[in-house]
């Protein structure tokens, strides 16, 4: 079974700054896909950004960033300039590789993040 | 606007009662979950769907109950035998081929007295 950990259950940057969420996991998988996904207080999570394992070059997405490191089990998340509008709770969330159309992810248990003036 | 809605927002329900929370989505996704998230643990699968009339459990089915009768629908029944259902619920759905990409409803707020 796969584990995913957050350690950071709060966090809080000023507005501009440059912030990094820590994720790591743990699994015995060697194709699968990482993900860091965003929940507002409005409630709805959207997808912030994706990994797969087998690319070695970090993902980016406009402000927001990771850093993979496989060897290591490490996921994290840096977001530069941060803005008001990324107050929100952030998921870390794996996936292995399958053949079924569905995909079943294994989430960590948030980072609780805080944009402030 | 093509989405996922989630009925009713909030419900209070007494011990020992059935219930069902609607999920919907009009997006044309062939896979649809259900999670729940507790404070302190993050999401967790209860029931998820390929196709119609096909479904799987979870890591926490126990005391939940789904069907999919319907492309676009995906209840889930919470079920007397369901320990500790005080949480929120989440549904969501995804299109074959693109990877871990959950698009998710606004949720279902079950409070148990």
């Amino acid at each position: 079974a796969q584990t995913v950990t957050q350690s950071q259950p709060e966090m809080s940057v000023q507005e501009a700054e440059t912030v990094t969420l820590s994720c790591t996991y743990d699994t015995s998988e060697n194709n699968y896909y990482l993900f860091w996904y965003k929940q507002p207080p409005s409630r709805q999570m959207i997808l912030v950004i994706r990994q797969e394992a087998y690319k070695q070059q970090n993902a980016t997405e406009n402000r927001f960033s990771v850093n993979f490191q496989k060897a290591a089990k490490s996921f994290s998340l840096k977001i530069s300039d941060s803005q008001l509008g990324d107050t929100a709770m952030y998921f870390c969330a794996f996936m292995k590789l399958s053949t079924g159309t569905a995909s079943k992810l294994t989430f960590g248990t948030g980072t609780r993040l805080q944009v402030t003036l | 606007d093509g989405g996922i809605t989630q009925s009713p927002k909030y419900l209070f329900r007494k011990e020992g009662q059935n219930v069902t929370l609607s999920c919907e989505q009009n997006l044309n996704h062939d896979a649809m979950y259900w999670y729940r998230q507790d404070p302190g643990q993050g999401l967790r699968l209860i029931y998820y769907s390929q196709i119609v009339n096909d479904f799987q459990k979870g890591d926490i089915a126990e005391g939940y109950s789904v069907s999919r009768e319907k492309k676009e629908s995906f209840p889930l029944t919470v079920t007397s035998a369901q320990k500790n259902p005080t949480a929120f619920y989440l549904c969501a759905s995804s299109l074959t081929g693109q990877v871990g990409e959950l698009f998710f409803g606004e949720g279902s707020r079950l409070t148990v007295l």
